[in-house]
């Protein structure tokens, strides 16, 4: 089946520096990709929508200039927290739909997660 | 925003099934279904999705009322290592908009 991984799966930072994480589709092409984040038992929450060659679409209350999202091809997508600070650890989870045939459902696939720890 | 509302927990004893409810009485006509479900610290998995007719898969069955306005989930053999987060999410068929509500925490003893 279809497969989405994320890069690194765990990573520390210190506090004000900025932290890349990679989110890739291995085995289909995703125009779309959607970035959520979730705090300790919490749900997801969507925070973007990265669109493969135009700028992303952000969802209320999440500052893009903090988040900075590049959808470089039909598989990768990046996700940049800039100036992190303890208050932005969190678990980060990318996801790309997948059509189901002609039924007009889609499936989204999602990484395993990274989880970020600002010191 | 989700559109969905789920109990917060359920139990469910070993080998009996687990059913799980899930309201979205404002769901539009090309809007499907999906279940999914997260065991700790992991990415949600797919279980199944409908539209309008109950569904059956090897992992669940999925039975939504005529009016679309409520479904169930239904494992019916649970497991152990079915304990988890259970996410009941209405998307529109174009693969955006996928919101995840509180779900559903199924702890399933032995």
């Amino acid at each position: 089946g279809a497969v989405v991984s994320q890069h690194p799966s765990w990573v520390i930072c210190k506090s004000g520096t900025s932290v890349k994480i990679e989110c890739r589709s291995l085995d289909f092409q995703a125009t779309t990709m959607f970035w959520y984040r979730q705090f300790p038992k919490q749900s997801l929450m969507l925070m973007a929508t990265s669109n493969e060659g135009s700028k992303a679409t952000y969802e209320q209350g999440v500052e893009k200039d903090k988040f900075l999202i590049n959808h470089a091809s039909l598989t990768l997508s990046t996700l940049t927290v800039t100036s992190a600070h303890p208050e932005d650890s969190s678990f980060y989870i990318c996801s790309a739909p997948r059509g189901l045939g002609t039924s007009g459902a889609y499936e989204q696939y999602f990484g395993p997660g990274t989880r970020l720890t600002v010191t | 925003d989700a559109k969905t509302t789920q109990p917060p927990s359920m139990d469910c004893a070993e080998g009996r099934a687990a059913n799980l409810p899930c309201n979205h009485s404002t769901i539009s006509g090309n809007e499907y279904v999906y279940w999914y479900r997260q065991i700790h610290s992991q990415g949600p998995q797919y279980i199944i999705h409908g539209l309008k007719n109950n569904e059956t898969n090897e992992m669940a069955s999925l039975i939504i009322t005529e009016d679309r306005k409520s479904s169930t989930l239904i494992l019916p053999h649970a497991t152990l290592r079915d304990t988890a987060v259970y996410y009941c999410i209405v998307s529109p068929n174009t693969g955006n908009q996928f919101y995840f509500g509180t779900g559903t925490s199924l702890t399933v003893i032995p």
